[in-house]
């Protein structure tokens, strides 16, 4: 079982904004990090650390993080943007890297 | 740019074990800054951390694979592998390997991702 928790499902209409969450207790030492998945193709990393994007990420994609929980906001989300979205962190416990469960976005 | 390659049988047979290697170009599998992951995601299903290598050969696993999961680097032909023992089919899944900068910052290159199934 994932110890990060993403809400199953998010949907948003198209040019809104729209948030993700994740949460755990692992956040409260570890950025996330965020990763957008499209069926058939391996995940890209979108967000890392405080709030970077990786090279050729849209600045529509943002990252924010306040006690265990991390935010992926996307501002004003685009057609192509419709992805499971999945957070990961570095743990300390007995797992050094975890995943969430990932969150399906559509956008209406 | 880094590119990793996954390769291995598509098919492996209940109770045996599931081998793969990744071939890293572009960047090498020695380098101090970086860890090598793999990293699996049965159909429809979220992904799941299996286990890294560090260019001193230390590795680390997920605790509930540890005791199936072997994780090797070669550094002369730059890859890294994985030996996942006693497998079920339950263990049917899209394995990945991927790069981890020790700066966690996150999975920045992944292999495109190969299919092993798990059955007779």
């Amino acid at each position: 079982s994932s110890e990060l928790t993403q809400d199953p499902a998010v949907s948003v209409a198209l040019g809104q904004t729209v948030r993700i969450t994740c949460q755990g207790d692992s956040l409260r030492s570890y950025y996330a990090s965020w990763y957008q998945q499209k069926p058939g193709q391996a995940p890209v990393l979108v967000i890392y650390g405080k709030n970077s994007r990786p090279s050729g990420i849209p600045d529509r994609f943002s990252g924010s993080s306040s006690g265990n929980t991390a935010s992926l906001t996307i501002t004003g989300a685009q057609a192509e943007d419709e992805a499971d979205y999945y957070c990961n962190s570095r743990d300390s416990s007995g797992n050094p890297v975890v995943f969430g469960g990932g969150t399906k976005l559509t956008v209406l | 740019q880094v590119q990793l390659q996954e390769s291995g049988p598509g098919l492996v047979k209940p109770s045996q074990t599931l081998s793969l290697t990744c071939t890293v170009s572009g960047g090498s599998i020695s380098s101090g800054s970086y860890y090598w992951s793999w990293i699996r995601q049965p159909a429809g299903k979220g992904l799941e951390w299996i286990g890294r290598i560090y260019t001193s050969g230390s590795t680390n696993y997920n605790p509930s694979l540890k005791s199936r999961v072997t994780i090797s680097g070669d550094t002369s032909k730059n890859q890294f592998s994985l030996k996942l023992s006693s497998v079920t089919a339950a263990d049917t899944a899209v394995y990945y390997c991927a790069r981890d900068p020790v700066a966690g910052t996150g999975f920045d290159y992944w292999g495109q991702g190969t299919l092993v199934t798990v059955s007779s």
